[in-house]
Formats: structure tokens, C-alpha cells, sequence
């Protein structure tokens, strides 16, 4: 699997929108943009994926540069709850034995009243 | 919604005692998978299974072994604890994206 590196903390203010960059430089073409947080104390949950195209669902957008060797995933509006370590992933898609996620240290985003 | 349960939130075990860690889903999820997560450290995998009775080795194997005999169900097992498997333990499973437990926090003493 592809790695990734992430800035180890950001900070961003509550209302603003959080941007975090990912970079994957060594992705292969079979291989998708995965993100994932973790709040303190909680296992991760799943916020967005994508492969070449730009997403968007209720929880945040995913910007995946033309090249793909680098993403960036933006939560619009910051709230004090969205506090938590921000993982982006690289992986072929699900299924089969070649499929599993290998976490790296990622982004502690504080989110500041 | 989904659902991954862990069957421990907290676990307190002696040195030397076999140690049961047990997961459901209730997706039908083929994939599932066993990590630990220590500070600093971060989240590392320790087995994984794509299939009933299927089984492979993630990064940090040794000291584990794992059970899948019906699809739901995925079992941590550490032979003889030890102090150094004192850690969170995290279950998950997998179809287009990975839905997590809540976690066991394990404390061998």
C-alpha cells in the first residue's frame, strides 16, 4: 500500500472551514483516497473516499489534486466536536485478501472556540 | 445502522491467562480485522480475515491468533498474556468502508 503524510497537528476556529492536507505521491492507479477520524476515546469512523474525482457528503469534501499524488479534505463549517486525529489512507478497494487499511500517525485538527 | 460490537469495553487480565477477545457485525461483511493502538504508536494491524475460516497476518502477528468460524464473528486470542499486550484493542469490518468497534482496553497485570 501507498503511503501518506500529514502534517501532525493543525489548528482551525470554530465556524471556519478546516482544510487538511494529505500527501500520497507513490499512489497507484487501483488504489483509493480513504479518510478517517478518531475521537478521543472512540474507534475511527469513516468520513469520505474517493479515486480521481472530487467528493462531497454531509460530513466533508475530499479534493484530490489531477496528479492524485496529493488530496485534501475540507470540513466547512469546524465545530468543537469535529476535535479529533484525522487519517488519510491510501488502499485498494474492499474485498478480498489484498484489502485492508494501514493507519499512519495523521493530523491532530483542534478546533478552537 | 451499522454495527461492530466488542463483546469487553474493559478488561483485566493476570499474566499468563488465555484472553478471548470477541467481535460481531451484523453487515455481512466478508472483511474483518484486529488492531491494537498504543500512544505514539498508533493504530496497528494485527490479523485480518476476508473470509469464514480465512485468515492473514497483519504487521505485528506474533504473540495473537484469530478464529472465523461463521462470518459475523471474528475472535482475538493471545495464548499466554503478557504485560507488553496491556493496550486498546479495536475491531473492525469492511465493504467499500470500514466501520469500527468501540474498542477493549486490555490491562494484563
Amino acid at each position: 500500500d501507498a503511503k501518506t503524510t500529514q502534517p501532525p497537528s493543525m489548528d482551525c476556529a470554530e465556524g471556519r472551514a478546516a482544510n487538511l492536507p494529505c500527501n500520497h505521491s507513490t499512489i497507484s492507479g487501483n488504489e483509493y483516497v480513504y479518510w478517517y477520524r478518531q475521537i478521543h476515546s472512540q474507534g475511527p469512523q469513516y468520513i469520505i473516499h474517493g479515486l480521481k474525482n472530487n467528493e462531497t457528503n454531509e460530513m466533508a469534501s475530499l479534493i484530490i489534486t489531477e496528479d492524485r499524488k496529493s488530496s485534501t479534505l475540507i470540513l466547512p463549517h469546524a465545530t468543537l466536536r469535529d476535535t479529533a486525529v484525522y487519517y488519510c489512507i491510501v488502499s485498494q478497494n474492499s474485498g478480498g485478501s489484498n484489502y485492508k487499511l494501514t493507519f499512519g500517525k495523521g493530523t491532530l485538527l483542534t478546533v478552537n472556540p | 445502522d451499522v454495527k461492530v460490537t466488542q463483546s469487553s469495553r474493559y478488561l483485566v487480565k493476570r499474566t499468563g491467562e488465555k484472553v478471548f477477545l470477541e467481535c460481531v457485525q451484523d453487515m455481512d461483511h466478508e472483511n474483518m480485522f484486529w488492531y491494537r493502538q498504543d500512544p505514539g504508536l498508533g493504530l496497528r494491524l494485527i490479523y485480518f480475515s476476508y473470509d469464514v475460516k480465512m485468515k492473514e497476518k497483519g504487521d505485528i502477528p506474533e504473540g495473537y491468533s484469530v478464529s472465523r468460524e461463521k462470518k459475523e464473528r471474528f475472535s482475538l486470542i493471545l495464548e499466554s498474556a503478557s504485560t507488553n499486550q496491556t493496550s486498546m484493542y479495536l475491531c473492525a469490518s469492511s465493504f467499500l468502508r470500514t466501520f469500527f468497534g468501540q474498542g477493549t482496553r486490555l490491562t494484563v497485570v
